[in-house]
């Protein structure tokens, strides 16, 4: 069984310039959500992807935007990157979560630092 | 609305000692717990979680927690420490209806030999 995988797995950007990072879900799982680790915290939710959709949405603004492919892998995409989206970014996968239950366990990848200078 | 609160930033035990990390949370219903570890540049790893039923929960690597509802808290042990446990610990809270998990600010624990 293979577990999250995440690319990569550093990255150095520049302000204002776009970047994407990618993940692969765990065999049987097909909801990837995606969390913001700053340094010295805990991971923020950002959003979650379930049926290619987003399903989900914490306080993050538009620039930070996804994508969720039919072999339910998934991409986080940031635009216009400032010095306070320095973070690791942490993928997630679960499978679906039934109408009024509680969230599945997420699993997670090692993630990516990202670093804007 | 939700929240975790780890209140101990950073804990330093002996080799051997027993461990108890603190969380507490902030949710009027029954929450889902769980308790992850990060060792250093790594993602995390899930160590074992609380839905419903019996307030003990066992994990992985010989830990265990107790939920306790009347003190809203879910409180990481295990009995003796390796050195391998040094690590970043987080507690985290779900609710019903919702697919996301608040995290707490984490617990760093440490082991002296």
């Amino acid at each position: 069984e293979t577990g999250v995988t995440q690319s990569p797995t550093h990255l150095i950007k520049t302000r204002g310039q776009q970047v994407t990072l990618r993940c692969s879900s765990q065999s049987g799982h097909n909801t990837v959500s995606w969390y913001q680790q700053a340094l010295g915290q805990g991971p923020q939710f950002i959003f979650q992807y379930y049926r290619e959709e987003e399903n989900g949405r914490g306080n993050f603004p538009p620039r930070f935007s996804g994508l969720q492919f039919p072999n339910y892998s998934s991409e986080l995409n940031v635009n216009a990157l400032e010095l306070d989206d320095s973070a690791l970014y942490l993928c997630a996968s679960s499978v679906e979560q039934g109408a009024g239950m509680g969230p599945k366990t997420q699993y997670f990848g090692p993630g990516t630092r990202l670093l804007v200078l | 609305a939700q929240s975790v609160t780890q209140p101990d930033i950073h804990i330093t035990v002996s080799e051997g000692a027993s461990l108890e990390l603190r969380c507490n949370y902030s949710y009027g219903a029954t929450p889902y717990l769980f308790w992850y570890v990060q060792s250093p540049g790594q993602g995390l790893q899930l160590l074992l979680k609380y839905f419903s039923g019996d307030t003990l929960v066992q994990g992985i690597k010989g830990f265990e927690a107790e939920f306790k509802r009347s003190q809203s808290s879910f409180n990481l042990r295990k009995p003796s420490v390796h050195w391998s446990d040094a690590a970043e610990y987080f507690c985290a809270v779900g609710q019903t209806g919702a697919n996301n998990l608040f995290f707490g600010t984490g617990t760093r624990l440490t082991v002296i030999p």
